[in-house]
């Protein structure tokens, strides 16, 4: 099942603390996104990158952090100052028909 | 600005009957209208796009642009068919680098 891969798929952290979501994508893909997932409000736009070394802000970017060293990765930083991070991160990249192609998602839970 | 709406958060009926999932846009461009499945247990995926016009596993969607709509039907519904449909917009006109989730319904088929 290779594609999009996320890691780790369950997360736990503690208040105050940085932690970081692992997507790989072997698609070749230019153009990769994060999203949030919370019931009942769809899907949200965090981050998104076009190309390597370059990324936007999407709807909810405040308290994340990402980075687009290379082509195949794009982590994403959960920071502290992220006041409500509990919740379902999903990760995707877009191919040249506009079709997105999704991880299998990583569950971040606050203690 | 660009909104997709879908009013239902959970549809539920019997093996056999017809089905409509309901989705409305506001878009002042011209855009591009997905539905994106998410089966329990696995990962997000694309069903159908109206620039294709194709039934896939017994599913039509129809742009309307004069209701701003883009409803999911099937003529008679399958217990496989339960999961999460999420209608989802990109700008073909502007924003073309990003989709606009709606909130999801969840369709529930009843044997």
């Amino acid at each position: 099942d290779g594609g999009i891969t996320q890691s780790p798929k369950y997360l736990f952290r503690k208040e105050g603390q940085n932690v970081t979501l692992s997507c790989e994508q072997n698609l070749n893909h230019d153009a990769m996104y994060w999203y949030r997932q919370d019931p009942g409000q769809g899907l949200r736009l965090i981050y998104y990158s076009q190309i390597v070394n370059d990324f936007q802000k999407g709807d909810i970017a405040e308290g994340y952090s990402v980075s687009r060293e290379k082509k195949e990765s794009f982590p994403l930083t959960v920071t502290s100052a992220q006041k409500n991070p509990t919740a379902f991160y999903l990760c995707a990249s877009r191919d040249s028909y506009n079709e997105q192609f999704f991880g299998p998602g990583t569950r971040l839970t606050v203690l | 600005a660009q909104r997709v709406t879908q009013p239902e958060k959970l549809l539920s009926v019997f093996k056999g009957a017809p089905v409509e999932l309901k989705c409305n846009y506001s878009y002042s461009g011209s855009p591009e209208l997905f539905w994106y499945v998410q089966y329990s247990r696995q990962r997000l995926q694309l069903l159908l796009r109206h620039i294709s016009r194709e039934s896939i596993k017994g599913f039509t969607a129809d742009l309307n642009k004069g209701e701003t709509s883009f409803h999911l039907k099937k003529p008679f519904a399958q217990e496989e068919d339960s999961a999460m449909y999420y209608c989802a917009l990109s700008g073909l006109t502007y924003n073309t680098d990003k989709l606009i989730f709606g909130t999801g319904t969840r369709l529930q088929v009843f044997p």
